[in-house]
């Protein structure tokens, strides 16, 4: 399996621009996590899907973040307006729950390092 | 709620000492307790967790943490460090009960440095 992918690697954009980040989780895990690191803050919690279902969005930090799973193979984290910061990395990660499972670990892409000048 | 706690930012030791990185958690209830690592411009990288039954677990890479429910501790260990472990390791906790909608999210620790230093 290739693993959770993210893409963009980087991208560096403009102050008011739209941003989309995506992501593919690993086949046949159902939860889906989105979430920010940076130094000052750490590793944050954006938002949480189970079944494409969003479970958990307390972490989204505002109205201009929002995020959609629309099949089990692909999901988006869009910001926009984008501000100077929003700059940090965004991980995607995924994991099988249910079944008695809800403790198994979360697999992370190799993240998206986001610029906003 | 729950919390996890890293107290220390950065951990230095000599390559062939023994390693600990210490964790404390708090939960309502009973834990999961995981520990990942993040090596520079990657993803967190699962190492181990601890569900149930024997306190001391093994992982990948020759760690093992051990679960200490009276301290409600979780540190991490291994018996010889390598200067190839130099990275940032995160603690993790999710309480066994979940809430109405059968959910309960992880929550992760600010992380710890651990330099090897050859």
């Amino acid at each position: 399996d290739a693993g959770v992918i993210q893409s963009p690697r980087h991208e560096v954009t403009e102050m008011g621009q739209e941003v989309t980040l995506r992501c593919k989780p690993i086949s046949g895990h159902n939860s889906l996590f989105w979430y920010r690191q940076t130094m000052m803050r750490g590793l944050e919690l954006l938002i949480y899907f189970n079944n494409n279902v969003p479970i958990d969005d307390s972490g989204m930090p505002e109205d201009r973040f929002s995020a959609k799973m629309p099949n089990a193979s692909f999901s988006t984290l869009k910001i926009q307006p984008s501000e100077p910061r929003d700059s940090a990395v965004y991980f995607c990660a995924s994991s099988y729950s249910g079944g008695g499972f809800s403790y198994n670990e979360q697999f992370f892409g190799p993240g998206t390092r986001l610029t906003v000048l | 709620a729950q919390s996890v706690a890293q107290p220390e930012d950065q951990v230095n030791v000599a390559e062939g000492n023994p390693l600990t990185v210490k964790c404390t958690y708090s939960v309502s209830g009973n834990p999961y307790l995981f520990w990942y690592v993040q090596y520079p411009n990657r993803g967190l990288q699962f190492l181990l967790k601890y569900i149930t039954g024997d306190n001391l677990v093994k992982g990948s890479y020759g760690f093992e943490a051990e679960f200490n429910k009276s301290q409600t501790s979780f540190h991490l260990k291994k018996p010889s460090a390598l200067v190839s472990d130099s990275a940032l390791y995160f603690c993790a906790v999710r309480d066994r009960r979940t809430n109405s909608g059968g959910y309960q999210k992880v929550t992760f620790g600010t992380g710890t440095k651990l330099q090897v230093i050859p």
